[in-house]
């Protein structure tokens, strides 16, 4: 079985700072992780998946995420906040690339002007 | 566009009214999947459909009632439901095969928000 936990269901950041969105998992086999996010009034979007091959993945917009076994954990980073970054975040797991999808209860991003 | 379409966007229905959430997607995937989003809980799914089949149902009330005529279209029918019922509904539509990826990504719609009065 799988799971996931995201620290935080708010962050709020100033525009140009860094942004980290923290997310912790839980695997019984080597997990496929994910990121998705979801700005108002839409569904959600894939940002980046980690699929067991470079640690470090960069995803769309900016953003990337680092795969660390020894910490069970999947953080999302951005150099430097937009305003357009404002959007909710969540993270998911699953295994051996099944089709079921684990999600976290998702982080919302705030960017202060 | 995602590529995964859901209608109608908005739907206010009474516990006694039946009314259907339509999703359609023209990507050329072969599965398909209905999610809840409620406020402040992870994202439930709730039903999985390969190939037309249904091969998940994650011990849905029979108030819901999936409907999956081909693989492009997919259908949730409501009936008698209860306001608690009243959430964001996610449709997702991902192709099979993709275990050499590593990984089978979901593409989402915009989701119905269905409130139950």
């Amino acid at each position: 079985a799988q799971s996931v936990t995201q620290l935080g269901s708010h962050v709020s950041v100033s525009e140009g700072a860094l942004v980290l969105l923290r997310c912790n998992y839980s695997s019984s086999v080597p997990p496929y992780l994910f990121w998705y996010v979801q700005y108002p009034n839409q569904g959600l979007q894939l940002l980046l998946k980690y699929t067991s091959a470079a640690t470090l993945v960069k995803g769309i917009n900016g953003f990337e995420a680092e795969f660390k076994k020894s910490e069970t954990s999947f953080h999302l980073t951005k150099p430097s906040a937009h305003m357009s970054d404002a959007a909710e975040y969540f993270c998911a797991v699953s295994g051996s690339g099944n089709e079921k999808l684990t999600f976290g209860t998702g982080t919302r991003l705030t960017i202060i002007p | 566009e995602t590529g995964v379409t859901q209608t109608p966007r908005h739907l206010v229905m009474g516990m006694t009214n039946k009314k259907s959430l339509k999703c359609e997607q023209h990507l050329g995937h072969n599965a398909m999947y209905w999610y809840k989003q409620s406020a402040k809980k992870p994202l439930e799914l709730m039903f999985v459909y390969n190939f037309k089949e249904q091969t998940e149902n994650n011990s849905v009330p029979s108030r819901f009632s999936p409907e999956c005529p081909n693989s492009s279209h997919l259908f949730l029918h409501l009936h008698t439901l209860q306001p608690e019922d009243s959430a964001l509904y996610l449709c997702a539509s991902s192709p099979l095969g993709q275990a050499s990826s590593g990984a089978n990504v979901l593409t989402f719609g915009a989701g119905s928000r269905l409130t139950v009065l």
